[in-house]
């Protein structure tokens, strides 16, 4: 069955440096996000990615955070100076379309030191 | 700001007993999701209802929308071991702006006892 993988799965980084969270989606899909989980809380929408651009984006990405899809295969989430709040689980999902629901990645898990 | 509430947050019962999951909001969504999560891994879609009192059934699992798409319901029959988890529900809410936001219910874990 396809499956969206995400790597690597524990990123460790000290405070300020900058970290790159890769996303591999389902092949067909057309509609891509990423979401956080800070450890106890609920999960949370960061951004959504349609035909090369970002459809939405929530509070919590601000100016710190960037989404790319430098290929065919590809969907990033750079987080340009890791603060300690960063620290989280951070999930990559893709949807054939808007509505449907997504189909998560296991996530990656972020420890901002 | 919107909220999407459940309840009960925590569940356990035994083994065959039945149960139900509610998720709440003051707001309307276009469609919601339910979603199965394992600790250290991430949420697997279970189902979407998108029209107002629909109702989908998945085996032992029967998901409701609410009439006014504002709420849903998740009724497990016959629990077993394997429904252990914490369970999330979703909602898809559109603006008239055009613009779209994804909310992530409380969740609620279920241990279901041997």
């Amino acid at each position: 069955e396809p499956e969206v993988t995400q790597t690597p799965s524990h990123q460790v980084t000290q405070m300020g440096q900058e970290v790159i969270l890769r996303c591999v989606p389902i092949s067909n899909h057309l509609y891509f996000y990423w979401y956080r989980q800070i450890l106890g809380q609920k999960v949370e929408f960061l951004v959504s990615f349609y035909n090369n651009e970002i459809s939405e984006k929530s509070e919590i990405f601000d100016d710190q955070f960037s989404v790319e899809r430098p290929d065919g295969s590809n969907f990033t989430l750079k987080i340009r100076s890791t603060k300690l709040e960063d620290s989280a689980m951070y999930f990559c999902a893709s949807s054939n379309s808007p509505g449907q629901g997504g189909y998560f990645g296991a996530g990656t898990r972020l420890s901002v030191l | 700001t919107q909220l999407l509430e459940q309840s009960p947050q925590f569940l356990s019962i035994q083994e065959g007993e039945n149960l139900t999951v509610y998720c709440n909001s003051s707001s309307v969504f276009s469609s919601l999701q339910w979603y199965r999560q394992e600790p250290g891994e991430g949420p697997v879609l279970l189902v979407t209802v998108v029209t107002g009192g629909e109702v989908k059934k998945l085996k032992r699992l029967t998901f409701q929308f609410g009439d006014a798409r504002k709420d849903s319901s998740l009724h497990i029959t016959a629990a077993q071991t394997g429904d252990t988890g914490l369970y999330l529900c979703a909602g898809e809410a559109f603006f008239t702006s055009g613009t779209y936001k994804y909310i992530f219910g409380t969740g609620t874990r279920l241990k279901v006892l041997a």
